[in-house]
């Protein structure tokens, strides 16, 4: 069945970059997301790539996706601490998606 | 602006005692979704409704139900709700099949059970 895995924790400094990997198991998925939930907070939808496409920019954001080793990443550039939170990573079955169980980032200054 | 709202926000119930958490969208779409998400755990699909259709997930226990009387709303009902129901519970609504078919969440209803 569909699986997504996900490291539980990443702690960076203020003004570095955080990358959020991601695996999953669905070859045919066709979108693959992220999410991000503050603490007592819905998701919030930061990004999706197709899964035609390698990679995909938005601000501070880089997705990168190799379909071969189904892998996705979320680079945070220059992170800020009102990045903390957690990040869920998700593949889209049918009308469900599958999520990860989260990776918390956690960011000092 | 175009939202899924979810009402309320906290919600405190008794062992057994019948309890409806509501969702509602000005976004549209016509799928909309219930997620269940434990403390420290990732949110976990109950159930979701395409257009009228609703479509339960095997693992979804009897015990959760759902409504959704138009277009715009949507409820859960727990209908006994036991300890391990004390959840977070996600609203989420996409519009499948007209090109964009990402979910968008409301801020979550989280039931406590006392």
């Amino acid at each position: 069945g569909e699986d997504v895995e996900q490291s539980l924790f990443l702690s960076v400094r203020e003004g570095d970059s955080s990358v959020i990997n991601c695996t999953y198991t669905d070859s045919s998925s066709t979108y693959l997301y992220w999410y991000k939930q503050e603490p007592g907070a819905g998701l919030q939808l930061l990004t999706y790539i197709f899964s035609n496409m390698d990679m995909k920019q938005d601000q501070r954001l880089t997705v990168l996706l190799n379909k071969k080793d189904k892998h996705l990443s979320l680079r945070i550039a220059d992170t800020q601490t009102g990045d903390s939170a957690i990040y869920f990573c998700a593949e889209r079955a049918g009308t469900a998606l599958i999520f990860g169980k989260g990776t918390t980032l956690s960011v000092s200054s | 602006d175009a939202m899924v709202i979810q009402n309320p926000r906290y919600q405190v119930t008794q062992f057994g005692k019948p309890v409806t958490l509501s969702c509602s969208q000005t976004l549209n779409h016509n799928v909309m979704y219930w997620y269940q998400q434990k403390s420290s755990q990732a949110p976990k699909l109950l159930f979701h409704y395409y257009d009228k259709d609703f479509n339960n997930e095997a693992d979804t226990p009897d015990n959760f139900q759902s409504r959704r009387p138009n277009t715009s709303f949507c409820f859960l009902d727990i209908r006994s709700p036991g300890l391990g129901d004390a959840a977070m519970y996600l609203c989420a609504t996409s519009s499948v099949g007209r090109g964009k078919e990402t979910q968008y969440f409301g801020p979550g209803t989280r039931l406590l059970v006392l």
